[in-house]
């Protein structure tokens, strides 16, 4: 089946510096991925939609400049928190729209970001 | 963005009773799909039900889905502790190429 591999699982960074989390679809090519965020004790929440060769679709009320996505290649998404701040810290997922007979969303497991 | 209301919001049951979990979303759907997480871990995908199904099951769980209530519920029967984590339900729209919006969730609690 589809497999999408995230790294890493668990980071922890220090208040200003940038972390680059990244999303990759192992066996299949995924032209379109999403990046959620989820917050302790909450649900999953729609962050932007990646588009391999175009700019990332943001969700209202997510800062494009604070949360670079990145889609150069059509098996790899990376978002990067810049400048980040512990109110970022919260469990980022991705998922990629597979095709073929495998339609579907196939989820990454997480990243577990904590910043102090 | 998220589609709407799961409830309950927590369900507390002993091993071997059922749970039923029930999900309200408020657009137009290809399909309506129902994720396991157990604390701090990943996704677990349970079950897809399309639009034009009202019925399905799979193994100990059953799904419904009305879509002119454009609710959902999800029962899992004969309940074990390993059942124990927050279930999702989670919409996908009629538009290709769009994301999944989840249900805010319930937390799920099976006592041995």
């Amino acid at each position: 089946g589809a497999v999408v591999s995230q790294h890493p699982s668990r980071v922890i960074c220090k208040s200003g510096t940038s972390v680059k989390i990244e999303c990759r679809s192992l066996d299949f090519q995924a032209t379109t991925m999403f990046w959620y965020r989820q917050f302790p004790k909450q649900s999953l929440m729609l962050m932007a939609t990646s588009n391999e060769g175009s700019k990332a679709t943001y969700e209202q009320g997510v800062e494009k400049d604070k949360f670079l996505i990145n889609h150069a290649s059509l098996t790899l998404s990376t978002l990067t928190v810049t400048s980040a701040h512990p109110e970022d810290s919260s469990f980022y997922i991705c998922s990629a729209l597979t095709g073929g007979e495998f339609y579907g969303y196939t989820f990454g497991s997480g990243t577990r970001l904590t910043v102090v | 963005s998220q589609q709407g209301e799961e409830d309950p919001q927590a369900l507390s049951i002993q091993e071997g009773e059922n749970a039923t979990m029930n999900c309200s979303y408020k657009t137009s759907i290809n399909n309506l799909q129902w994720y396991r997480q157990n604390s701090g871990r990943g996704l677990v995908h349970l079950i897809l039900i399309r639009s034009n199904e009202r019925e399905k099951h799979s193994g100990r769980l059953r799904v419904t889905l009305d879509t002119s209530k454009k609710s959902s519920s999800l029962l899992i029967t004969a309940s074990r502790a390993a059942d124990t984590a927050s279930y999702f339900c989670a919409t996908a729209s009629n538009q290709a190429g769009t994301a999944l919006i989840f249900g805010k969730g319930t937390t799920l609690s099976v006592s041995s």
